[in-house]
């Protein structure tokens, strides 16, 4: 099983400031098996980005993903106040799907 | 546009079976090969759990942690895909989602492009 570690665990950011997250893979994980999501609270994840920097239909373009083998990254350029929330990503590399443990970017 | 509609029993005892289905709207599951039909569950204030994925050709995928507690499977005349979940403890409460997982031909592109809302099941005698 591949496991996937996000740092840091919470991310105190001020709006309009630029969030850097990261994930890092126990082993290679092929770039177009790496897709990031967006979680609310009560809400279900969102796909954000998926091939580790292909945004999906309808994400805004300060959302930017990067990386490749086991260590990845999403950036948000500039936080807007409905970018606070928990972000996962996730891996299809191998026969079992697993998600980082996630990251809480909140308000400073 | 397609929809995702679980519907559970919100609270099971101890030891008994967890049965959730999910019911697909606006669109025909057997249009779509390139769909794996998924259920992931998410423990009150915690991360996302993979727990299985069900395809078109009838091919499945179980999360080895839950220990061959899990069975998945699909019935495309009913448009839906269901999850059975045994011996079920405190440790299973969690809300659940029915997810369609893509598989993208075109760039061997893969990644989950529709979740339901989730229902809670909760575990308590």
């Amino acid at each position: 099983e591949i496991v996937l570690t996000q740092s840091p665990g919470t991310l105190s950011v001020s709006p309009g400031e630029r969030a850097t997250l990261s994930c890092r893979a126990s082993q290679t994980v092929p770039s177009t098996y790496l897709a990031w999501y967006q979680q609310k609270r009560g809400q279900p994840p969102r796909l954000l980005i998926y091939g580790a920097s292909m945004r999906a239909t309808g994400i805004p373009d300060r959302f930017s993903g990067s990386g490749s083998e086991s260590d990845f990254t999403l950036t948000i350029s500039r936080l807007e106040p409905e970018d606070f929330a928990v972000y996962y990503c996730q891996q299809f590399g191998d026969s079992t799907w697993t998600f980082g443990q996630g990251t809480k970017v909140e308000i400073k | 546009q397609m929809q995702l509609h679980e519907s559970g029993p919100g609270l099971v005892k101890p030891s008994e079976t967890l049965s959730l289905t999910c019911n697909v709207s606006g669109d025909s599951m057997r249009r779509y090969t390139t769909y794996y039909w998924s259920i992931i569950r998410q423990p009150p204030g915690r991360g996302l759990e993979w727990v299985a994925y069900v395809h078109f050709s009838g091919s499945t995928n179980y999360n080895p942690s839950l220990n061959s507690r899990v069975t998945i499977s699909m019935d495309t005349s009913k448009n839906q895909f269901s999850m059975k979940l045994t011996s079920v403890t405190a440790a299973d409460t969690a809300v659940y989602y029915c997810a369609r997982a893509v598989s993208q031909l075109r760039g061997d592109f893969w990644y989950i492009s529709l979740w339901g809302r989730g229902t809670l099941v909760t575990v308590s005698s």
